[in-house]
């Protein structure tokens, strides 16, 4: 089985602030890896797909990048919207989650 | 609309059953396979189960593999999940996620219902 380990499980910023958020897998899985944003009381919402293809309708500040075993999710300058949590979900096999980043208003 | 719209949670003791069901519209269901996702509440995501277009090939999570059972019946467009010796650990939030499928695979989730709450106790 896939691990995946995301990290910071919290992350305090402020609105314009650029943040960055990792995945890594316990082996490479190519591209294969999409990143959600989920807000309370509702369903994860696709933002990233293969690694790096932003969702149809999502933000340009969203972006992310890497292959293999290591990825990043980056918000270029967050708005009020974003403060919510962050999942990747790596799909080369099976689906395995990472564990969600917190992103906090500082 | 494209949507999926849950059903069939509630408080259920340890041992007992209960069957979920997922309701699809807006997509050519029999064109996608389906999953199963649950998520303890506050807690991160964990595939349970998924089936494919025809429901010949099904597939589960070892932490389910035994007791869950998945179907589903294209001309009704809908899926369904049999939960069968409930245990606490199975208390979640459970969600009905299509993939993104082309002639090559399925792959990332790009459709999530809003999920139906399963609580497991005495």
């Amino acid at each position: 089985d896939i691990q995946v380990t995301q990290s910071p499980s919290t992350l305090s910023a402020s609105v314009g602030d650029r943040v960055t958020i990792t995945c890594r897998t316990s082996q490479s899985i190519s591209r294969w890896l999409a990143w959600y944003q989920q807000k309370p009381g509702k369903a994860p919402k696709l933002l990233i797909y293969k690694a790096s293809i932003l969702e149809s309708g999502v933000p340009s500040r969203f972006s992310g990048s890497g292959s293999g075993t290591e990825f990043t999710l980056t918000i270029s300058s967050l708005q009020p919207d974003d403060f919510a949590t962050y999942f990747c979900e790596e799909y080369s096999s099976y689906y395995n989650f990472g564990q969600g980043t917190k992103l906090e208003i500082k | 609309e494209v949507q999926l719209v849950e059903s069939g949670g509630s408080v259920v003791r340890p041992g007992g059953s209960l069957r979920l069901s997922c309701a699809a519209s807006g997509f050519t269901f029999d064109d996608y396979d389906m999953s199963w996702v649950r998520q303890v509440p506050g807690k991160g995501l964990e595939w349970v189960s998924g089936i494919n277009w025809n429901g010949d090939s099904r597939s589960y999570a070892d932490s389910v593999k035994g007791r869950f059972t998945i179907s589903r019946d294209n001309a009704k467009n809908s899926l369904y999940l049999q939960m069968n010796s409930l245990r606490g650990e199975d208390t979640a939030v459970y969600y009905c996620a299509k993939p993104y499928c082309n002639d090559s695979g399925c792959y990332h989730f790009d459709l999530w219902g809003q999920g139906t709450l399963v609580s497991v106790s005495s």
